[in-house]
């Protein structure tokens, strides 16, 4: 099936400092997304980048088809940030995704 | 913002009892999506539908069913409930297909212990 590796699974940071969330995925796709989950709650889109470099705010994402990669920045994290990032690998047309197993992130004031 | 709204949101039921998550799509979208979230195991697609009268199988499947008598519908059935069978589940439409987005919108979760 889909293998899809995310990577750290867990980073605590400074407030202020920047993070670089990783996933790999193992075969081809239609696209990435990336999901922020609060503790304890729901999962929010926050990007859906079949390929290039796409951007909100402090948040950018970029995806490396031919090095089956994606990635998310998070620059000057606030403590807000907090919670655990998810990728997913989009794939049979867009109907299905794959998870990663989430990267959780603490930002400390 | 797209709206998917599960219910219930808290659930226990006993061992061999039957148990219906429902979930409400006001997205007009035409794929849903059941799945688990497990500690170790992150997010497992049990069902989806391409739309009304229509589900398929997702990648673990075995003890569940799921029904869509409608576009806005889309409910998970765990005939037998077993204590394997305790943990969050989410629901998710998706705006995938023709000029659609590809983005999935999940509703709040329902969080399911079996005794």
């Amino acid at each position: 099936g889909q293998q899809v590796q995310q990577s750290p699974a867990s980073l605590v940071l400074q407030e202020g400092e920047n993070a670089e969330l990783q996933c790999n995925f193992s075969t081809s796709l239609n696209s990435m997304q990336w999901f922020y989950q609060r503790p304890g709650g729901s999962l929010v889109s926050l990007f859906y980048n079949p390929s290039g470099t796409k951007h909100s705010g402090r948040l950018t994402s970029t995806t490396v088809i031919k090095e089956r990669r994606s990635s998310l920045h998070i620059s000057s994290s606030q403590t807000t940030d907090s919670g655990t990032y998810l990728c997913a690998l989009v794939y049979n047309a867009g109907a299905k995704l794959t998870f990663g197993g989430g990267t959780r992130l603490t930002v400390r004031p | 913002e797209a709206a998917v709204t599960q219910s219930p949101r808290n659930k226990v039921a006993v061992t061999g009892g039957k148990v219906t998550l429902s979930c409400n799509q006001t997205n007009n979208h035409n794929n849903m999506y059941w799945y688990r979230q497990d500690t170790g195991h992150g997010l497992r697609l049990i069902h989806y539908s391409y739309g009304a009268g229509s589900t398929e199988k997702g990648d673990i499947p075995d003890g569940y069913k799921a029904s869509r008598p409608s576009q806005e519908n889309f409910s998970l059935i765990l005939e037998l409930a077993t204590p394997s069978q305790t943990s969050v589940y989410f629901c998710a439409s998706g705006d995938v297909g023709g000029r659609g987005t590809g983005q999935l919108y999940f509703g709040e979760g329902s969080k399911l212990t079996v005794l």
